[in-house]
């Protein structure tokens, strides 16, 4: 069974760091393209960065650009988001997302995990 | 960046009655769209891509058509569990992949 398991989230102040994990199983981790995809409180969906399976193709949302960074570690079978600068428009739920296929839907999602950029 | 859009924001429809949801490109994403469900508390489940296409597990009363910039889901007879918020995306031209804002389906 696939399993996105995502951690890290919290309350952290305006202009702090938070670093957020997702630990999978159930499939090859290494073959697969993964992403991060948050949504602020009553709001919708927005894509936040994704990596390829090797980790050497990275993109970014433009309002994360400069202040995030994805990473995985194959080894560990962990996805990570390094996130810098954080503004209170950041506060969002989380997800971690698999791709289907390289750059296609999204077909594993995990339960997401609470960031709130509050003072 | 391509924009979605969906209609209507509401729908508010009885259980075993058909529902027709929308969604629609600012330009062409070809048959690059994917539908997804999300009910309250959880993460979203995905339903259709390639526009047309049913996820694994996903029940046949689900069904996507359209192309290019047009798009539908149909829910052939709405069951209890159905009630939720769909979402579309385009993974035509990204980054960025973009959603709708979303519908909600609610009970009449």
């Amino acid at each position: 069974e696939v399993q996105l398991v995502e951690s890290g989230g919290g309350l952290v102040q305006p202009g702090g760091s938070l670093r957020l994990s997702c630990a999978a199983s159930g499939f090859t981790f290494s073959s697969y393209e993964m992403n991060w995809v948050r949504q602020a409180p009553g709001k919708g969906l927005e894509w936040v960065s994704c990596i390829s399976s090797s980790g050497t193709t990275i993109y970014y949302a433009d309002s994360v650009k400069g202040r995030f960074s994805i990473s995985r570690d194959n080894a560990k079978n962990s996805l990570y988001l390094q996130m810098n600068s954080l503004r209170a428009e950041d506060t969002a739920v989380y997800y971690c997302a698999r791709d289907k296929s390289i750059l296609e839907a999204f077909d594993y999602w995990g339960q997401g995990i609470l960031v709130t950029v509050s003072s | 960046e391509i924009v979605m859009t969906q209609s209507p924001a509401t729908l508010s429809v009885s259980p075993g009655e058909r529902a027709t949801l929308s969604c629609r490109a600012s330009q062409s994403v070809r048959s690059n769209l994917a539908w997804y469900q999300q009910k309250p508390g959880q993460a979203p489940r995905l339903l259709i891509y390639g526009a047309s296409t049913r996820a694994t597990g996903i029940p046949a009363r689900f069904s996507g058509s359209g192309s290019g910039t047009e798009f539908t889901l149909t829910i052939s007879s709405l069951q209890s569990e159905d009630f939720a918020i769909y979402y579309c995306q385009q993974y035509n031209n990204w980054p960025p992949t973009t959603f709708g804002p979303g519908t909600k389906v609610d009970i009449k």
